[in-house]
């Protein structure tokens, strides 16, 4: 089954304390994304991968960082979590880049630091 | 960059009723747009688009309409059902970019 999977689902952290959020298609998909939701605000990019080895900064980066070091694999990590970082995240891909293309979102991961 | 605004924030409709929710966006270049549902705990998903060099497009009870001119775009939804109930988000993007800028979202109630 195609499908984008992402890991951990819920999670409550606290403040400092690095985690790594894991995101993987089974699509062969060459674009990644992460989004973060919050009430009144929609959805925000965090960051973005058109390939391999190659990351752009979304309209969010502060306090993220990620990596694509396989096609399949693209995690996010907060190496300091903060409380305004309590969220829902999504991971997403698409075949080849967001426009033009339907985006495939992950279930989501409910972060919460305390 | 990018800005898109989507109204309402919110909409409660009867069944059986039409629901309009309306999109504008800030660059005439961007030529993509996309409209996401988001059920309850649930992650979004496309449920229809439009690319610029069309003004609509439909699929059963959905529509969608664009006027470039005025940079807008909006998602029609007719005879509504329970079951149409969720968040929806539209989105703008330009070809060959690859950011998708989404708008804050529309949460509709389509009560029995």
């Amino acid at each position: 089954e195609a499908q984008v999977t992402q890991n951990p689902r819920y999670l409550i952290t606290v403040t400092g304390k690095k985690l790594t959020v894991t995101c993987s298609q089974n699509m062969n998909h060459e674009y990644m994304s992460w989004y973060r939701q919050d009430p009144g605000l929609g959805l925000r990019q965090i960051y973005y991968s058109m390939n391999v080895e190659v990351t752009d900064k979304g309209d969010v980066p502060e306090g993220y960082k990620v990596s694509r070091k396989e096609k399949r694999n693209f995690p996010l990590i907060l190496e300091s979590p903060s409380p305004n970082q309590t969220s829902l995240y999504f991971c997403a891909s698409s075949p080849t880049g967001a426009s033009g293309n339907t985006i495939y979102f992950g279930e989501g991961s409910w972060l919460t630091v305390v | 960059g990018e800005n898109v605004e989507q109204h309402p924030s919110t909409l409660s409709v009867q069944e059986g009723d039409s629901a309009v929710i309306k999109c504008t966006y800030s660059d005439s270049a961007s030529n993509y747009f996309p409209w996401y549902k988001q059920e309850l705990g649930k992650r979004p998903q496309l449920i229809i688009d439009i690319r610029s060099n069309v003004g609509e497009k439909k699929d059963q009870r959905i529509a969608v309409t664009l006027n470039k001119t005025a940079k807008h775009f909006s998602l029609h939804i007719t005879e509504t059902q329970p079951e149409d109930s969720a968040v929806y988000f539209c989105a703008a993007s330009m070809k060959g970019y690859s950011t998708l800028t989404f708008g804050k979202g529309t949460m509709l109630l389509v009560s029995p």
